[in-house]
């Protein structure tokens, strides 16, 4: 079946440190999107990405969708300690079911 | 509402007993989506509506679960004759489209805080 893992499972950085989390997915995806849970939290839309190659940037955040829209990655520069939690991604394959990944938990030490 | 509210916040139920989750979406979205999380991980998908239609109950885990949407609006989830496995969060998310495939639109979806479910 379907499957959308993430690694690495948690990272902990120093603050000032980049991070960066992996979205590999075992079938072609429709499109890509990305969550932030804060921890007690629920998840929070972070972007969508749905073209090959696709490069999307938020502030210290750059988004990427792989070319053969099977993989993604989130990467942040110079983390601060507002980074902290748990970032999913999640996609919507081509017979249109919606997964998400494993996610990956941040922590940021001061 | 400003976003999407669940009800109960917390549920304790002994093995056995049916339980009633609910879930209030932002006003006029169009989907409505049901997951299940444990602790550490990530949402995992149950079943979603497009208004009043259920599109999708592959992810229901076996026939004690259901969900309706009977207005297109507010849904609930059942859990008949419960058992302590399904002890987890329950969340409910609404997004204002479709998500029939129409890739080209943002299918952001906005999640409620979840019900955590205990079952002893």
């Amino acid at each position: 079946g379907q499957q959308v893992m993430q690694i690495p499972q948690y990272q902990h950085v120093q603050e000032g440190e980049d991070f960066t989390t992996y979205c590999n997915s075992s079938t072609t995806l429709s499109n890509i999107q990305w969550y932030k849970q804060r921890p007690g939290g629920h998840p929070v839309f972070l972007i969508q990405l749905v073209k090959s190659g696709e490069v999307k940037k938020q502030k210290r955040l750059t988004f990427q969708f792989g070319e053969a829209k099977k993989n993604s990655s989130l990467h942040i520069t110079a983390t601060q300690t507002t980074d902290v939690g748990t970032y999913f991604c999640a996609g919507r394959d081509t017979g249109n079911q919606f997964y998400f990944g494993t996610g990956t938990s941040l922590t940021v030490i001061p | 509402g400003a976003g999407v509210s669940q009800s109960p916040r917390y549920k304790v139920t002994k093995r056995g007993q049916d339980v009633a989750l609910r879930c209030d979406p932002i006003s006029g979205h169009v989907s409505l989506y049901w997951y299940r999380q444990a602790l550490g991980q990530g949402p995992e998908f149950l079943t979603y509506f497009n208004y009043e239609a259920q599109q999708d109950k592959s992810g229901l885990p076996n026939d004690r679960f259901s969900a309706e949407r009977p207005e297109g609006s507010i849904s609930t989830l059942t859990i008949q004759r419960t058992e302590q496995r399904d002890s987890a969060m329950y969340r409910c998310a609404s997004s204002p489209e479709t998500g029939t495939g129409v890739f080209q639109y943002q299918e952001t979806q906005y999640f409620g805080p979840g019900t955590r479910l205990l079952v002893l």
